[in-house]
């Protein structure tokens, strides 16, 4: 099993600052990652999908990056409506997913 | 529009059965891959089970034996069968459209409660 990893657990920005989110995986997987965002109460949103190819409706803020075992969200410049918890998740076998960055208000 | 919407959670005791139901629109289920994720209270993300276009099934281990997914093309509505319910059971279940790289489409979740 592919185990996925995320730092930090939480994350404090002020609204208007670049945050930027790690993924980790044991396994190479390629570009085989996607991200979620979950706001309170709410299910998860797809971001991004093959590590930076953002999904229908995501604005330009958010970017991933990154291949084999290392992966990176940016939100470029947070706006109130970020504040969430953050996933990624890996699909080169089934999938599974990271334990969450909490982006909250520094 | 793609909508998916869960119903049938609820309150069950240890050792119990309940199904889950998950009404689609906007696409037709018998054309992607669809998917159970649950969520324990204040956890993470668990993927549980897929049901495949030609209708085979995979499920995690965790829930492998105890639950069983299948879908009615004709109502366009995706199911979780679960028995021998456990407490660690207890969980938001989403029903997700699977492109089998990325869960795209969530539903709003439905919340299960095992307890005695």
């Amino acid at each position: 099993e592919i185990v996925v990893t995320q730092s930090p657990a939480t994350l404090s920005v002020s609204p208007g600052e670049r945050a930027i989110l790690s993924c980790r995986t044991s396994h190479s997987i390629s570009t085989n990652i996607a991200w979620y965002q979950q706001r309170p109460g709410q299910a998860p949103r797809l971001l991004i999908h093959r590590a930076s190819t953002r999904a229908t409706g995501i604005p330009a803020r958010f970017s991933g990056s990154g291949s084999g075992t290392e992966f990176t969200l940016t939100i470029s410049s947070l706006q109130s409506e970020d504040f969430a918890v953050y996933y990624c998740q890996q699909y080169n076998r089934r999938f599974t997913f990271g334990p969450g960055t909490k982006v909250d208000f520094k | 529009e793609v909508q998916l919407v869960e119903s049938g959670g609820g309150l069950i005791q240890p050792g119990g059965s309940l199904r889950l139901s998950c009404a689609a629109s906007g696409f037709t289920i018998s054309g992607d891959f669809m998917s159970w994720v649950r969520q324990a209270p204040g956890k993470g993300l668990e993927w549980i089970s897929v049901i495949y276009k030609d209708d085979s099934a995979y499920y995690a281990d965790s829930v492998k034996g105890r639950f069983t997914i299948s879908r009615d093309n004709s109502k366009n509505t995706l199911y979780l069968d679960m028995k021998s319910l456990r407490v660690e059971d207890t969980a938001v279940y989403y029903c997700v459209r699977d492109l089998a790289t990325v869960l795209d489409y969530w539903g709003p979740g439905s919340l299960v409660t095992v307890a005695s």
